[in-house]
């Protein structure tokens, strides 16, 4: 039982650049969502699943986008990744809404 | 919209002395989660609290909730090395989950 699994665990891309984070749950969570944690701002929502094939927008959703094929998994992309996108991203699922978040270990992104 | 404010942001304490930090929200929560995240890890759920005035206890950790549902507090007694990290509350209301800032835990041996 692996948990809430992400990949990669670093990546540095350079302005404008495209990438795609995955992150895999083995727990039959319904609920998904990723954060973003930038120093003194804790973790903040970008987008969040409540089921297989459904996306919703967080807090702060500019500049990603989200899709869940399958209900296991959860892709967040950046289309063109700017230097206000390095940060560490965090992958979170859970049984129920607003309950209790299992979190995956985290990608560290630099985008220079 | 819903806040959560954490305080202090840091917190620097000598091994074996008790420590406080606050959690406040400027709505009414319908339940508050802790999280603990460890220098270079992830968050991990501590505890959930739902009900106004809960207090519950981990060990070395009181965890308690307001009676207006609208703050949070964590109490470590006898502070050791292994309470180092950042300790994030997250207030659930108006239908999302909205995570602290955090408090980050220092120890002097």
């Amino acid at each position: 039982n692996a948990g809430v699994t992400q990949t990669p665990k670093f990546r540095v891309l350079k302005t404008g650049q495209s990438m795609t984070l995955l992150c895999a749950q083995d727990m039959n969570h319904e609920y998904m969502y990723w954060y973003r944690q930038d120093p003194g701002m804790g973790l903040r929502l970008i987008h969040y699943s409540v089921g297989e094939g459904t996306t919703a927008k967080g807090e702060v959703p500019d500049g990603y986008n989200v899709s869940r094929l399958k209900k296991q998994n959860f892709l967040l992309g950046l289309e063109s990744a700017a230097p206000s996108q390095t940060s560490v991203y965090f992958c979170a699922s859970s049984l129920l809404a607003y309950n209790e978040q299992f979190f995956g270990p985290g990608t560290r992104l630099t985008v220079l | 919209g819903q806040q959560v404010m954490q305080i202090p942001q840091y917190q620097h304490v000598q091994e074996g002395e008790d420590f406080t930090t606050y959690c406040n929200s400027s709505t009414t929560l319908s339940n508050i989660q802790w999280y603990k995240q460890r220098p270079g890890g992830h968050p991990v759920f501590l505890i959930q609290l739902v009900k106004s005035g809960e207090v519950k206890k981990q060990k070395r950790l009181t965890f308690q909730f307001g009676e207006a549902k609208k703050n949070s507090s964590l109490h470590i007694t006898a502070t050791q090395t292994t309470d180092v990290g950042t300790y994030f509350c997250a207030g659930e209301g108006d239908y999302k989950l909205s995570f602290g800032a955090g408090t980050t835990v220092t120890v002097r041996a």
